[in-house]
Parts: structure tokens; sequence; C-alpha cells
């Protein structure tokens, strides 16, 4: 089947915007996680569902940052007021549950202007 | 600091030639995962290592877990340019295994034909 996909692909937002970023896990995946990769780094995780229930949101950086999986399948990141810093690759990842192999989308390369 | 520390950070060999990319934790790994990535893409999984002294094997690539649980090899074995990328390593390192990966920086491999 189709795995994880992510748009858009590439996005140039201007400081001060708001972006939303969409994932499409594995049908059936019950777990959903967001990273934020930076330039030349490993990536770091921001936060967690599983099903609609967002468990751990420790490493949302800022209260700037919001994710949301309504319906317990695609989820947004949202990320208002964009700062320069914000500029990364976001990966999605889903897993069948929470400590199961996780399988990446493409990302979405967020440049900040 | 790095949580997980990969070695070295950047590696060019000679098609052919075997070569060795370590990580290490100064924590228990609860499941480490190796992951390959090119430029721009996603994350590809390759292997999950869960118990001390296990050894996995995929087509000319072995990534062994030590008895102790705080580092992992992986070996190339016969490089190919097929191999080139950004290896990474990704660990649970919560005893409670909540799922929620960090990751080493990453070696960039590059494979001379």
């Amino acid at each position: 089947g189709a795995g994880v996909s992510q748009s858009p692909r590439y996005k140039v937002a201007k400081r001060g915007q708001d972006v939303a970023l969409r994932c499409d896990p594995i049908s059936g995946h019950v777990s959903l996680f967001w990273y934020q990769q930076a330039l030349g780094q490993g990536p770091e995780f921001l936060t967690y569902f599983q099903n609609e229930a967002q468990l751990d949101k420790s490493g949302l950086p800022s209260d700037r940052f919001f994710a949301e999986r309504p319906e317990g399948s695609v989820s947004t990141l949202k990320i208002q007021r964009t700062q320069q810093e914000d500029s990364a690759v976001y990966l999605c990842a889903s897993s069948p549950g929470q400590t199961d192999t996780q399988y990446f989308g493409p990302g979405t390369r967020l440049t900040v202007l | 600091s790095q949580e997980l520390e990969q070695s070295p950070q950047s590696l060019i060999v000679q098609e052919g030639k075997n070569l060795t990319i370590n990580c290490t934790s100064s924590k228990t790994l609860y499941g480490l995962y190796w992951y390959k990535q090119k430029y721009g893409e996603g994350l590809i999984f390759l292997m999950m290592l869960q118990k001390g002294g296990e050894e996995k094997s995929h087509e000319k690539i072995t990534a062994k877990l030590d008895e102790k649980k705080q580092q992992s090899s992986l070996h190339i074995t016969a490089s190919q340019p097929s191999h080139a990328g950004i290896y990474l390593c990704g660990a649970d390192t919560s005893s409670g295994n909540t799922g929620k990966l960090i990751f080493g920086q990453g070696t960039t491999l590059q494979v001379k034909p």
C-alpha cells in the first residue's frame, strides 16, 4: 500500500505568516509522530498521537506550534507567526503501534524568509 | 550535547570497500533503529535491533547491538554507489519504551565508483 505522504513538499513563508503542514499516515497506523530536522542534523521529536489523542507534545519548541489529528488519521502541524529559526524539514512518521517501527514520509521543507 | 553520537560524521570510500558506522549512547537503548536518508527525502527504514548481542543483516548491510545495549554498529560489505546517503541511528532511551525516538546527527557516506 501507499506509504506516508506529506504536503506540501516545499513551503516558503514570509516571517510572521502562518503555515499548515499535512501528513497522511499509512492506513491503519495508530501512532503518528512529527519530527523537525535542521540542516545537517538528525530529526528531533516534536509530538506524538495515538489515534486522535495527542499523548506527548514535549518537543514542540513554542506555543506557536500546534498539531492536531481530529479523526485519528490525517494530521496537521500548524506554525503561527513563523520565524526564521523555524526553517527546517518537518518529517511525519507513522507506526502500527506506539513502539513499532516508524515509517517516515518525504518531509516538508519549510523556508522562512 | 547529543544523546546519540555517530561516528564518523562523514565517510568517503572507494566502491567495493567495506565500512563501519558507529552509534553510541550514554543510556541504555530500548530499540535501536537504522535509517538511510537521501538529500531532500525522508528516512528509509533499514533495520531494528532490540536485544543485547542481536545482529541483523539485509543484503550487504549488517547491524549489531552490543551486549550492554549502549552501542550499535552498521557494517556495509563491498560498498556500491547505491549505498551513498546519510545513515541515521535512532533510539528509544526511555525505560517506558514510549516510541519517542532520538537520533544521532547522521553519517554522510559517499562511494566513489
